[in-house]
């Protein structure tokens, strides 16, 4: 089946410092490729997406790029901020399976000042 | 409405009882997933909707759970006999549609959720 793996938090960084979150993937079909954030206290949102192989995602100054060859979505933000402080979901979805999402297990995510 | 509205918010209830959960999505949208998220973890599938029919009901737990739609709109999560492991948040998404690769057709837009406490 479709699994995404995602690497454990807690991230603690400082301000500025340079941010990656790994995800890994196992799909069935051609998948689409997406990070959702949650922040403290609100619902999940999209951060970006990538539907084919090379293709880029970005967004608020966070990139990601879509690794066919090793079945990889990386997560990154060249210089972060304490409002990054939230827990980021890497996900999934085959459009055979009505493009219902697997997700990740999440990384929470704390910028320090 | 602009978002896709959860209600209630929070719902406690105790062991036994029997819960409803609301979700109405965005205008237009035909697709519709409930989602339930344990404390610490990713969301996990539940039930998928493409108008009034469940395309894929393949991760609801057990048949104490069951989710409608009869209008091809507002959605109804409904847990029978409710245990303490039932305490979640339960997520509910929609999307333009479910079976499109067009562009920003397969993004699922979530609602707030409704957490689930069991005691």
């Amino acid at each position: 089946g479709d699994s995404v793996t995602q690497m454990e938090g807690p991230v603690t960084l400082s301000e500025e410092a340079f941010l990656t979150i790994n995800c890994t993937y196992t799909a069935t079909g051609y998948p689409s490729l997406f990070w959702y954030v949650q922040y403290p206290g609100e619902g999940l949102q999209l951060l970006l997406k990538a539907t084919k192989a090379d293709d880029k995602g970005s967004n608020k100054g966070f990139e990601a790029t879509y690794r066919k060859e090793t079945t990889s979505f990386h997560l990154e933000k060249g210089s972060v901020q304490v409002s990054d402080s939230a827990v980021y979901f890497c996900a999934l979805s085959v459009r055979a399976a009505g493009n219902k999402l697997t997700f990740g297990g999440g990384t929470r995510v704390l910028v320090k000042p | 409405g602009a978002g896709v509205s959860q209600t209630p918010s929070n719902k406690v209830t105790e062991k036994g009882k029997y819960v409803e959960l609301r979700c109405d999505p965005i205008s237009g949208h035909t697709a519709l997933y409930w989602y339930r998220q344990s404390l610490g973890q990713g969301p996990e599938f539940l039930i998928y909707f493409q108008g009034t029919g469940a395309a894929d009901d393949s991760g609801l737990p057990n048949d104490r759970f069951f989710a409608v739609r009869p209008e091809g709109s507002v959605s109804t999560l409904k847990i029978q006999r409710t245990e303490r492991g039932d305490s979640a948040v339960y997520l509910c998404a929609s999307s333009p549609t479910s079976g499109s690769q067009t562009a920003g057709a397969n993004v699922l837009t979530f609602g707030a959720g409704s957490r689930l406490t069991v005691l």
